[in-house]
């Protein structure tokens, strides 16, 4: 298993502003994805990161609004982009080796927004 | 598309009984299939999964799950439970699309 630390773990921050949220990964790993959990709700996955590559984003999901990075194989960012109060949820990083593999989660990152 | 369906969204339990959380996905190839469990206050950690063979698999903490394809079913079973199993648990399918689609999740309490 890959040990994956997230930062910051929480923060609370006003309307109209942008978060970055870094995932960094003990060991080289294939695929690093993004999820959110809103409250009282399950994961739902905004993307995944690729290595040198632009993300690949679902559905409801824009690059305008979650731009992610990925610069190697053990580090990732997602910014949320001019927040407003319903993008507070939780912001998890997870990783796998292969796309169909068991994925690794993060601590999160609980954003509140005001 | 792809989605999974967890029938219990808050299940109450005294310590000792047994517990048995329902799921159901809908897909109609090859999955992979897991559980996932997540403690008050801690990250989600795996707690079993199935890709091929036994259809019943045997997870950490003494937690299993049976994988019916005929129902397309993974229900996730443990004889008796303790005030430590109260977390969050979801199911998840890892279809051929690669991503991890989850169930909407079950609250346990466990009643000491």
């Amino acid at each position: 298993s890959a040990v994956i630390s997230q930062k910051p773990s929480r923060d609370i921050c006003q309307r109209g502003t942008s978060l970055t949220i870094q995932c960094q990964v003990d060991s080289q790993v294939t695929m690093m994805f993004w999820y959110r959990q809103q409250p009282g709700q399950s994961l739902t996955l905004i993307a995944t990161a690729n290595q040198g590559s632009e993300a690949t984003y679902e559905s409801g999901f824009v690059i305008d609004k979650f731009p992610i990075s990925r610069p190697n194989l053990t580090f990732s960012t997602l910014t949320v982009s001019n927040m407003s109060p319903e993008d507070s949820s939780i912001y998890l990083c997870s990783v796998g080796q292969v796309s169909y593999n068991e994925q690794f989660f993060g601590p999160g990152t609980r954003l509140t927004v005001l | 598309a792809q989605s999974v369906s967890q029938h219990n969204h808050h299940v109450i339990l005294s310590e000792a009984a047994s517990l048995e959380l329902g799921c159901n996905y809908s897909y109609g190839g090859t999955v992979n299939l897991f559980w996932y469990v997540q403690y008050p206050g801690q990250h989600l950690q795996l707690l079993l999964k199935y890709f091929s063979g036994d259809p019943l698999v045997k997870g950490i903490k003494g937690f299993e799950a049976e994988f019916i394809k005929s129902k397309f079913s993974f229900n996730l079973r443990k004889p008796s439970v303790q005030w430590s199993d109260t977390a969050e648990y979801f199911c998840a399918v890892n279809a051929d699309t690669g991503k991890l689609i989850f169930g909407q999740g079950t609250t346990l309490q466990v009643k000491p």
